[in-house]
């Protein structure tokens, strides 16, 4: 499985974009990007997924390089309640059920 | 729609005691999974179901550690007998089909004393 790499914290201002980097240098091509959220008390909740191609749905933009290595997740106006622990996870497309939780990045978003 | 209701939200019981853990997945979803979150070890997978027949349980710490899904709508996490380093928050998911994201509880915080 690839294994990812995240800075352990960021900080954002509200209204201001929150780029969160993830490497993922291992991934093989039949692997996904997910990311999920973690927000204080409560439990983690699915927030995109990617192959190769961009991606943005109501919550977020996931960015994938040309070469998938490396992603970044976009928050593009990030708000108080955008504060938690964001986790990058790759995993093959038809096996997601294991899915292994590292550390992420904590994320904080101040006034 | 309703989420993936988990029960009780806290537990604080005495070591040796049984524990029971309960959950219901979302309507229609065929996968069930049960994790396990401390602060030593992140959030770990200990069971999964597929159409209520467990799948893979190799992340079940021991045999004091069993789980069981009845019926599409509830499954149950039980400790028998409970050990102060079972305290952890206990979190149960679910998810449609193959390839889909899986859709988390709040929890259930389980405190061993």
């Amino acid at each position: 499985d690839a294994k990812t790499t995240q800075p352990p914290s960021m900080d954002c201002a509200e209204g201001r974009a929150a780029n969160l980097p993830c490497n993922h240098s291992t991934i093989s091509g039949n692997e996904y990007v997910y990311w999920y959220r973690q927000i204080h008390s409560q439990g983690p909740q699915y927030i995109i997924h990617g192959l190769k191609n961009n991606e943005t749905n109501e919550m977020a933009s996931l960015i994938i390089t040309e070469d998938r290595k490396s992603s970044t997740l976009i928050l593009p106006h990030a708000t108080l309640r955008d504060t938690a622990v964001y986790y990058c996870i790759v995993r093959p497309r038809d096996n997601t059920d294991k899915l292994i939780f590292g550390t992420g990045t904590r994320l904080q978003v101040f006034p | 729609d309703a989420g993936v209701i988990q029960s009780p939200r806290h537990e604080v019981t005495e070591m040796g005691q049984e524990v029971t853990l309960r959950c219901k997945p979302i309507s229609g979803h065929d996968y069930l999974f049960w994790y396990r979150q401390t602060m030593m070890r992140g959030l770990e997978l200990l069971i999964y179901f597929n159409n209520n027949v467990p799948i893979d349980d190799s992340g079940m710490p021991e045999d004091r550690f069993s789980a069981k899904m009845p019926n599409a709508s509830f499954s149950t996490l039980k400790i028998q007998p409970s050990e102060p380093r079972d305290s952890a928050v206990y979190f149960c998911a679910s998810r449609r089909s193959a390839g889909q994201p899986q859709h988390f509880g709040d929890g259930t915080r389980l405190s061993i004393l």
